[in-house]
């Protein structure tokens, strides 16, 4: 594909309710990464998955944040008994290191409000 | 932990070279310098990266002094279309993502 993309672009839920937000990275990218923006703040790490290696949920905020990644292909993270507190933008990334240089290549991120 | 820090805000007038300094005290060894800007509503976009000296690509420079412990992202000429938020990052990919940390980045304002 031409580069990260992530569906829903919007999402509004009422508290309470599960919420699952998609990426998909660009192919062949081994590194896959979740960030969330809150309004007017920086990029706060989420997640971050390697090839089959274990994932590296040291950013999750809490154990209703979860996400699965197949392969080296499609992720989704998932938030239960969303709050209010959750709404942000979040933003999905992909990388492969090339030898000199690891980009994060982002997505155009999902808008979630919770009502 | 190797943490940034950056000037919040910075105005410039059109035309004019800007340098955001980003400070990182902790750099370690393997780490590289990336420098990352986000427009509104857009997810951040990879400007440079580098280790040390200089490195220069047709967007930017990034100057490193020997002791790491600082960079200076310089944007020559800017335009209005340059107002943007530019976040420096400091981290080693292959050690994973603990190390990764964005920051508020610094907002910069170009002025007509």
């Amino acid at each position: 594909g031409a580069g990260v993309s992530q569906s829903p672009s919007n999402k509004v839920t009422e508290k309470g309710k599960d919420v699952e937000l998609r990426c998909d990275p660009i192919s062949g990218h081994t590194a896959l990464y979740w960030y969330r923006q809150r309004l007017g703040q920086g990029l706060e790490f989420l997640i971050y998955f390697q090839g089959n290696s274990a994932p590296d949920k040291s950013g999750l905020p809490s154990d209703r944040f979860s996400a699965e990644r197949t392969g080296e292909s499609v992720s989704t993270l998932t938030i239960q008994r969303t709050q209010q507190e959750d709404s942000a933008v979040y933003l999905c990334a992909s990388s492969s290191y090339t030898g000199t240089s690891y980009e994060q290549y982002f997505g155009p991120g999902t808008r979630l409000t919770v009502t | 932990l190797a943490k940034t820090t950056q000037p919040i805000s910075m105005d410039s007038y059109e035309g004019q070279e800007v340098n955001i300094t980003c400070s990182h005290n902790n750099i370690a060894t393997n780490d590289y310098i990336t420098w990352y800007q986000q427009f509104p509503s857009q997810g951040p976009r990879f400007i440079i990266q580098g280790y040390k000296t200089k490195v220069t690509n047709e967007v930017a420079s990034l100057f490193i002094p020997a002791d790491r412990k600082s960079s200076t992202l310089s944007l020559p000429r800017v335009s209005l279309s340059d107002t943007a938020v530019y976040y420096c990052l400091v981290g080693d990919m292959r050690g994973g993502a603990n190390n990764l940390f964005f920051g508020t980045g610094t907002r910069l304002t170009v002025i007509p």
